[in-house]
């Protein structure tokens, strides 16, 4: 399979704190993107790193892609209440237009 | 401008009938592809427009599914004969070429 893998499938913590959540994935990519899911609806997307690119910020998110280690990483910096959501990797691979997406890390910061 | 919308929000339907599902991307976006998602699940890549081009149609799960774009317009998927198992949630996404995908809000389909 060429998806993402994200880790942990879980994370909780409290406002105010960093939440880093990985992605592990097995072909070579273009780019990768995260995305983030609110009460199973529909997907937003956040940032996207090319593969030429080792890290990149927008606001308090920070995204890192090791393609050696065939891994990224999703920094968010000063948690809040409202970061609560599930957390999603999607990789391009070998086919042109798709995005092979993981089953994501399901994110809770507690006020 | 208006962003992809998907329709009907939720549909209940019985074992065995058909469900059609739609989807409206952006304007001038090329690109359009259907995910299924089961709760608690990841993205299940069905199947993906491009253009003019033959669509994508590998993830599509059984004969059971379909799915017609019309030009770069709109999108309908359908289920035939649906099982208890096609219950989930429908996404549609759109994107210019093959960059970031904007995400409709889906269709939460539920068969009884």
């Amino acid at each position: 399979s060429q998806q993402g893998e994200e880790d942990p499938q879980a994370l909780s913590i409290q406002e105010g704190e960093n939440a880093t959540m990985n992605c592990s994935y097995k072909t070579s990519i273009n780019n990768l993107q995260w995305y983030r899911q609110n009460s199973g609806r529909g997907l937003v997307h956040l940032i996207l790193i090319r593969s030429n690119e080792r890290e990149k910020h927008s606001g308090r998110l920070r995204v890192t892609l090791d393609t050696s280690k065939k891994s990224s990483s999703l920094l968010i910096t000063a948690s809040r209440a409202a970061d609560t959501a599930s957390y999603f990797c999607a990789t391009d691979g070998s086919t042109l237009g798709r995005l092979y997406f993981g089953r994501g890390t399901q994110l809770t910061v507690w006020p | 401008g208006a962003g992809v919308s998907q329709s009907p929000s939720n549909k209940v339907t019985e074992k065995g009938k058909d469900v059609e599902l739609r989807c409206d991307p952006i304007s001038g976006h090329t690109a359009l592809y259907w995910y299924r998602q089961r709760l608690g699940q990841g993205l299940e890549f069905l199947i993906y427009f491009q253009g003019n081009s033959a669509p994508d149609k590998s993830g599509l799960p059984s004969d059971r599914f379909s799915a017609e774009r019309t030009g770069e317009s709109v999108s309908t998927l359908t289920i035939q004969r649906t099982q208890q198992e096609d219950s989930a949630v429908y996404l549609c996404a759109s994107s210019w070429r093959e960059y970031e995908q904007f995400f409709g809000p889906g269709t939460r389909l539920t068969v009884l």
